[in-house]
């Protein structure tokens, strides 16, 4: 069984501000690692994802993650946000051993608020 | 192109009564999801299937069923709603490593 802890439920950052959003999972199995991004009334849409390789994965709109086995982490990071980054994140893990066919689970997700 | 697709887009069900939803995906994969997300509690895995014909449970099954007669669509139905169903529902498809969500189906359950 896994599970995800999204250590903060709200993240007010000013613009141009770089921003963490952290990540802890729990599991006793190796996993494959995601972070997904909702905008308003919208689906998920995936910012980025760790499966073996370089720790420090690169994704869409700028956003980074670093995988820390030691610590099970993979915060997310931008260092300038935007307006356009208000959003809801989740981090999210699957079973690698099972070839991640048997569905994700998510953290509770964390609200980014950028504030002019 | 349309991806994954989600019909209805919303409902008001009345307790007691029976609904299905369906996902329709149009990228030939494998696997399909459905989730449910609730304020405070992220999304959680209802059911999800690994090929046409097959299902299995997730971590939140009670008082769902599904089917996937074909590999493009899967359905879930509700029985017999109840207020505790009152959710946005999303529908996903997915490889081994990546998943594709669909637009969600926001169900009130009065």
């Amino acid at each position: 069984a896994q599970s995800v802890t999204q250590l903060d439920s709200q993240v007010p950052v000013f613009e141009e501000a770089p921003v963490e959003l952290r990540c802890n999972y729990s599991s006793s199995v190796s996993v494959y690692l995601f972070w997904y991004v909702q905008y308003p009334n919208q689906g998920l849409q995936l910012l980025l994802k760790y499966l073996s390789g370089s720790t420090l994965v690169k994704g869409i709109n700028g956003f980074e993650a670093e995988f820390n086995k030691s610590q099970t982490s993979f915060h997310l990071r931008k260092p300038s946000v935007h307006i356009s980054d208000t959003a809801e994140y989740f981090c999210a893990v699957s079973d690698r051993v099972g070839g991640g066919a048997d569905g994700l689970t998510f953290g509770k997700g964390t609200h980014l608020i950028i504030q002019p | 192109n349309a991806g994954v697709t989600q019909t209805p887009k919303f409902r008001v069900l009345k307790t007691g009564q029976s609904m299905t939803l369906l996902c329709a995906q149009d990228m030939n994969h494998e696997y399909m999801y459905w989730y449910r997300q609730d304020p405070g509690m992220g999304l959680r895995l209802i059911h999800y299937s690994v090929g046409e014909g097959t299902t299995a449970k997730g971590e939140v099954p009670d008082g769902y069923n599904v089917s996937r007669l074909k590999k493009q669509n899967f359905l879930l139905g509700l029985e017999s709603a109840a207020p505790s169903q009152t959710s946005v529902y999303f529908c996903a498809t997915g490889i081994t490593d990546t998943q594709y969500f669909g637009p969600g189906t926001r169900l009130t359950v009065l």
